[in-house]
């Protein structure tokens, strides 16, 4: 069975902080997701990573697939209010789990004004 | 208008009663899933569907069904419910002929089930 484990599953900051949320796993996924739910909505793609070491940017998010494609990071330059939401990685693979994403339990972010 | 819609958005029911969620489509996807999620838990895979003749048990399957009544339908139901169902219920959407290469996934807003 492939884990995902996220760390931290909870986080707290102030505006302008800077904040990183792990996404690890003993398993190499052929691609890693990082999605974004508000209460009440389910869950968004942010970004989709795909080769080892790749680092994809969306204005002040960063993510970064690691070289083994074991594990991915987020990370949140200038945290604002608007940031705040479950944030879940998502591995895929090929072979019998064809088609299905395993997913981490998630970061609750809270970003205080 | 949404893509992914759910219904009901939020169901009480007692233990012992047989539950149906819905979910529709309009992105024209093949691949449907139903996910259950908890606090602290993420996104469990209860069932999935890559066509209506082709439906697949997830990791949490015991005490769930489905049924996909055309590649724009897929149902979930719950033959007899008990308290542990308590969830949020997510339905999702990929095509990789589409464009989600990757089997990204698009969901819908959720049900909000609770089992007295």
């Amino acid at each position: 069975t492939q884990l995902l484990e996220q760390s931290p599953q909870f986080l707290s900051i102030q505006e302008g902080e800077n904040l990183t949320v792990y996404c690890n796993s003993s398993s190499v996924f052929s691609s890693l997701q990082w999605y974004r739910q508000e209460p009440g909505e389910g869950p968004v793609l942010l970004v989709t990573v795909v080769t080892g070491g790749e680092v994809k940017k969306l204005k002040r998010l960063t993510f970064q697939f690691g070289d083994a494609r074991k594990d991915s990071s987020l990370h949140i330059t200038a945290a604002q209010p608007g940031d705040t939401g479950l944030y879940l990685c998502a591995g895929g693979t090929g072979g019998t789990s064809y088609g299905k994403l395993t997913f981490g339990q998630g970061t609750i972010l809270t970003v205080h004004p | 208008d949404a893509d992914v819609t759910q219904t009901p958005r939020n169901r009480i029911t007692k233990t012992g009663k047989r539950i149906m969620l819905e979910c529709s489509q309009t992105k024209g996807h093949d691949r449907m899933y139903w996910y259950r999620q908890d606090p602290g838990l993420g996104l469990r895979l209860i069932y999935y569907s890559f066509d209506v003749k082709d439906i697949n048990k997830g990791e949490i399957s015991d005490g769930y069904s489905v049924s996909r009544q055309a590649q724009a339908k897929f149902s979930l139901s719950l033959e007899s419910a008990i308290p542990n169902q308590t969830a949020l219920y997510f339905c999702a959407t990929s095509d990789p002929a589409s464009g989600s290469l990757y089997n990204e996934q698009f969901f819908g807003p959720g049900t909000r089930l609770t089992v007295l």
